[in-house]
């Protein structure tokens, strides 16, 4: 059980704009700030955003994150087949002391 | 080039010890917030433990006192020191930087490719 909440899996066509939710509480998501990883089969995580919605360089800007009090979310729009991979939020829990994930959410592009 | 490369992976029975490295280039493991994350087959990441650029170490409930986390300015390198391995510590583990001066907002930007751990008799 993950103490961040995530779908399972989402789905978009190419060109579509789809979004992820990620659901907290006080002691992470409302209090310090959401990152998101994308993982490739195989692969080790990259990190997708940072600070909530910062975009690391040679990220591209179809990539936008946001938060709004228990909850954050990544949106993908002009959805292309290479997205298609295993999406974790991620945030400082001040309660468990140390960084905690969602259990992820697999992105299939139809 | 900014990298990290993990080693000492393998099987080993339940019980047992394994000491994993992380070897970095490009970045020196003793200016950084550096973390363990594991993920287990076919499942979500997990973090496992994190030392503070001031030396300070935190884990998570399910391997304190079991672990050790710990680096070497001189080999450049971080180690996890893992006893009383279980079964459901099998996993790949990976090593990555935090490059941040506070918890609230906390972030990995570079990780290693992973090492991987079975435990089982």
């Amino acid at each position: 059980q993950s103490v961040l909440t995530q779908p399972p899996s989402a789905s978009g066509t190419p060109g579509q704009r789809v979004s992820i939710s990620c659901s907290g509480s006080s002691s992470n998501i409302v209090s310090n700030t959401v990152n998101w990883y994308q993982q490739l089969p195989g692969m080790a995580p990259k990190l997708l955003i940072y600070i909530t919605n910062q975009r690391p360089s040679g990220v591209p800007d179809r990539f936008s994150g946001s938060k709004s009090g228990t909850s954050a979310s990544l949106a993908i729009s002009g959805l292309q087949s290479e997205d298609e991979a295993d999406y974790y939020c991620a945030a400082w829990d001040d309660s468990l002391n140390g960084p905690v994930f969602g259990g992820g959410t697999k992105l299939t592009v139809l | 080039e900014v990298q990290l490369v993990e080693s000492g992976g393998g099987l080993i029975q339940p019980g047992g010890s394994l000491r994993l490295s992380c070897a970095a280039s490009g970045l020196f493991v003793s200016s950084w917030f550096m973390t363990w994350v594991r993920q287990a087959p076919g499942k979500g990441l997990e973090w496992v433990s994190l030392i503070y650029s001031d030396g300070k170490t935190a884990y998570a409930d399910s391997v304190r006192g079991r672990f050790t986390i710990s680096r070497d300015y001189s080999k450049n390198t971080l180690f996890l020191q893992m006893n009383g391995l279980r079964a459901e510590d099998t996993a790949v583990y990976f090593c990555a930087r935090a490059p941040v001066k506070f918890n609230y907002n906390y972030y990995m930007d570079v990780w290693g490719k992973g090492t991987t751990v079975t435990v089982s008799s």
